[in-house]
């Protein structure tokens, strides 16, 4: 099993909408949760991140955080052709110990 | 407001040849990192410095050096590239080692080896 799992994707969806990205985790001793976009040929880059369970909120960004079933989400509302991405799930399992999905890739269809 | 900043950005190399990454960062951060991203196989920690005069290895350490000059310099080497060392590569920073501390990220340097 993977330490932390996306799904590659591309996940599609029509501009305006909700998009749902989703990240699991082996390590129960998780403490804290990032997600990164990552535009094509470029960096990463911060836009959320979560440390307690339950739904943190950031404009049109929401992470969720369930740390019993080992899973955390980032909702995009009213989705733009500017979000499409790769979205990266980082793990922070302590101690220097940051573990990042492979990504899932966003495709917001106009 | 610079952030990180890594040099160069596009590199090629022959097998065999020597090269240092450079990665400078303003934010007073204590911790740096190199990162490798491969296709398929997302960001790997090649090398770590929690603050400055310390170095640990990460997931992926051989064929790399790396050397933290000072507080805002974290430079890392190839002493003979191979073509798996073919990736680009990312430095990254963060206030502390502390686990709510996220990580920010530099350009990348695009390398190809040959």
């Amino acid at each position: 099993q993977k330490e932390v799992e996306q799904n590659s994707g591309p996940l599609s969806v029509p501009e305006g909408a909700i998009a749902s990205l989703n990240c699991t985790y082996s390590d129960r001793g998780s403490q804290s949760f990032f997600w990164y976009r990552q535009y094509s040929g470029k960096s990463p880059e911060l836009i959320m991140s979560i440390y307690s369970n339950g739904d943190k909120e950031d404009g049109r960004f929401t992470a969720q955080l369930n740390k019993a079933s080992q899973y955390v989400s980032l909702l995009i509302r009213d989705s733009q052709p500017s979000d499409s991405a790769t979205y990266l799930c980082a793990v922070n399992r302590g101690y220097q110990k940051v573990t990042f999905g492979t990504g899932t890739k966003l495709q917001v269809i106009p | 407001n610079a952030g990180v900043t890594q040099t160069p950005k596009f590199q090629v190399l022959k097998t065999g040849q020597s090269m240092t990454l450079q990665c400078a960062q303003d934010m007073n951060h204590n911790s740096m990192y190199w990162y490798r991203q491969d296709p398929g196989m997302g960001l790997r920690l090649i090398y770590y410095s929690a603050s400055e005069g310390t170095t640990d290895k990460g997931e992926v350490p051989n064929g790399y050096n790396v050397s933290r000059l000072n507080k805002r310099e974290f430079s890392l080497r190839l002493e003979s590239a191979a073509p798996s060392q073919t990736s680009v590569y990312f430095c990254a920073s963060s206030e502390s080692h502390s686990t709510d501390q996220p990580q920010h990220f530099g350009d990348g340097t695009r390398l190809s080896i040959l």
